[in-house]
């Protein structure tokens, strides 16, 4: 199985900031990457797919980029509705599997 | 517009079966893997298994396979995680997704919270 090692587990941060919430995947994943935000008592929203492409609606400041098997997830200019869990998901090769989740809150 | 919808909370005992489902529509069903994603209470999200209703391969986490079955009836456009005998650690929110885009979960499920207690 490919394991999704995401970090950090928590970030607080000021409104206006730049957030960055990484996931190292222990294999090649071809760009077969996605980010998702979950809001307490909600179903996962799907953020960015393709490691990097943002998924229709999804505001700017959101972004993803990848180095290898190193992705990363990017908010920029922090919102106070940001906050959220994040997790990442592998679809490169069954199981498909989720990153651990990174809790971010606003100081 | 595409969803999927889900059947609702489940309070059942040890030992008891239980089937929740899944029903999609404003999509071909047939033409999407559905997934299963668990959250057991205040933890992270784990994909479970998935199913492609156009011919039934199904695909399952290790630690799931044998514990939990996926199944699909094309004819209602619906999908089912089934349990043969539930145990108190099955007590979580199972979700079902659809992938879209980069075969990432673009629709979700509401969600089912599925409660195992004596």
């Amino acid at each position: 199985d490919i394991q999704m090692t995401q970090s950090p587990s928590y970030v607080s941060a000021s409104v206006g900031d730049r957030v960055t919430i990484t996931c190292r995947a222990s294999e090649s994943l071809s760009s077969w990457l996605a980010w998702y935000q979950q809001k307490p008592g909600r179903a996962p929203k799907l953020l960015i797919h393709s490691a990097s492409r943002l998924q229709s609606g999804v505001p700017s400041r959101f972004s993803g980029s990848e180095s290898g098997t190193d992705f990363s997830l990017t908010i920029s200019n922090l919102q106070p509705e940001d906050i959220a869990t994040y997790y990442c998901q592998q679809s490169n090769s069954f199981p498909w599997t989720f990153g651990q989740g990174t809790q971010v809150d606003i100081k | 517009e595409v969803q999927l919808v889900q059947s609702g909370a489940e309070v059942k005992k040890p030992g008891e079966s239980l089937r929740i489902s899944c029903k999609g529509s404003g999509y071909v069903f047939t033409k999407y893997w559905i997934g299963w994603v668990r959250q057991m209470p205040g933890k992270g999200l784990e994909w479970m298994g998935a199913i492609y209703p156009g011919d039934s391969d199904t695909r399952y986490r290790p630690s799931f396979q044998g514990q939990v079955s996926i199944s699909v009836d094309k004819s209602t456009d619906t999908a089912h995680l089934q349990w043969s005998s539930l145990k108190a650690s099955d007590t979580a929110m199972y979700y079902c997704a659809r992938p879209g885009s980069g075969e990432a979960f673009d629709v979700w499920g509401q969600g089912t919270m599925v409660i195992v207690s004596p």
